[in-house]
């Protein structure tokens, strides 16, 4: 099957750190994707992972890779109001298209 | 700005009219997807087209088709439109041993 999964909510105070947990289905994919999208807005690159990498870290945020358990998570540090957003993680299936996860809704509260 | 342009940005519409959106990949990308995204079902995968031809498809309609351009560019064609057809669609588009597919802002129908 197709289907990627993500926690449909989660709310953190700001200056806390927020992770947000996808879990896929393709073992073979290529690359595991992490979008933000604002109200009203496109999709947003947040950041990405080669499937041979266990973590990668960019500025604020850190993306850990689970291969085994199809596990895939984005730990954003120092949440600000700013990242308040729906969060998408998405898999390359086959390099011809992207399945998107559920999308996970952060709000950063003061 | 991720060099992905579509047109329109919104699309107001009767049902059962027919619309045509429009993307223009980034300079040089053969590929060109398409997503929808719509409260019941997300962001789903419509249909890919490399340098012209149909390459993957996903859960498009049968009232949906699209091409490619010889200058690249792309349309998706909407027909018989109903309600549930209000959506964001998103066109993306992907270099030649690029990691990633870079999207477009969206456009948004609206289905009356």
């Amino acid at each position: 099957g197709e289907d990627v999964e993500q926690s449909l909510f989660l709310s953190v105070r700001e200056g806390d750190s927020s992770v947000i947990n996808c879990t896929y289905t393709d073992s073979s994919s290529t690359y595991l994707y992490w979008y933000k999208q604002e109200p009203g807005a496109g999709l947003q690159l947040l950041t990405y992972i080669f499937s041979n990498m266990d973590m990668k870290q960019d500025q604020r945020l850190t993306v850990l890779l689970n291969k085994k358990d199809k596990h895939l998570s984005l730990r954003i540090a120092d949440t600000q109001t700013g990242d308040s957003a729906i969060y998408f993680c998405a898999e390359d299936w086959n390099t011809d298209k992207l399945i998107f996860g559920t999308g996970t809704r952060l709000q950063v509260f003061p | 700005d991720s060099g992905v342009t579509q047109t329109p940005k919104h699309l107001i519409t009767a049902t059962g009219q027919r619309v045509t959106l429009r993307c223009s990949p980034r300079s040089g990308d053969l590929s060109v997807y398409w997503y929808q995204q719509s409260l019941d079902q997300g962001l789903q995968f419509l249909i890919q087209y490399y340098n012209g031809e149909e390459r993957a498809k996903g859960n498009i309609l049968e009232r949906f088709s699209a091409q490619q351009f010889p200058d690249l560019h792309s349309e998706l064609n909407l027909s018989s439109l109903e309600l549930g057809d209000s959506a964001l669609y998103f066109c993306a588009s992907r270099g030649e041993n690029a990691d990633t597919q870079y999207f477009g802002p969206g456009t948004r129908l609206t289905v009356l």
